[in-house]
């Protein structure tokens, strides 16, 4: 599997955009960018993937660099709510392989 | 309802004793899976079933035993525990394999 490489933890004010970077320098072209974030006690939840083009939907946006080596999750306004840990992962389009995680980031908003 | 259900949230139980976690979906989800996660670590993948047939064991030791009785349903039975198999067991479910997961709170579970 290739392999993402995220920082351990990141801090961000209340109400500021958070960028949030993964890099995946060994992506392959059928790969696709995932993110799960995980809050204090539940279970991860879906944020936000793509393959190529940068991707919004009502949680975050997703920019993609050009040659797919990295890309960066973009939360437009960070709340108290979006303390969490984040996660970058690489699904292969065809493949039926699980869902497998790296260390993530720990971001932590202050008020 | 888009939820995956488990209960109980908290387990204690002793190195003897015999348990099980349950999971529920009723999503129509085909694909379910089991994982453990051990604090300030990543979630790590035990178990899949999909179409209530065991698709993947994560070489998981025998005193967990997963079952899935019907598409909806996921149990994982336990038996002579250790202390370090204390952590937060998640169960997740998706469509098919492949598709997004859908995770539930998981069952936090101390062996004593």
């Amino acid at each position: 599997d290739a392999k993402t490489t995220q920082p351990n933890s990141m801090e961000s004010n209340e109400e500021e955009p958070v960028h949030l970077p993964c890099n995946h320098s060994t992506i392959s072209g059928t790969d696709y960018i995932h993110w799960y974030r995980q809050l204090p006690s539940q279970g991860p939840e879906y944020v936000i993937h793509g393959l190529t083009s940068n991707v919004n939907n009502r949680m975050a946006s997703l920019a993609i660099a050009e040659d797919r080596k990295s890309s960066t999750l973009i939360l437009h306004r960070a709340t108290l709510r979006d303390a969490a840990v984040y996660y970058c992962i690489l699904r292969d389009k065809g493949s039926a392989r699980q869902l497998t995680f790296g260390s993530g980031t720990q971001l932590t908003v202050l008020p | 309802d888009t939820e995956v259900t488990q209960t109980p949230k908290h387990l204690v139980m002793g190195m003897t004793n015999k348990k099980s976690l349950k999971c529920e979906q009723h999503m129509g989800h085909r694909a379910m899976y089991w994982y453990k996660q051990k604090a300030k670590k990543p979630p790590e993948l035990m178990f899949v079933y999909s179409y209530e047939k065991l698709s993947i064991n994560e070489s998981v030791p025998s005193r967990f035993s997963p079952e899935c009785p019907n598409s909806s349903l996921l149990n994982l039975h336990l038996h002579a525990l250790q202390p370090e198999d204390s952590a937060l067991y998640l169960c997740a479910s998706s469509l098919i394999l492949g598709a997004g997961y859908t995770f539930g709170s998981g069952t936090r579970l101390t062996v004593v």
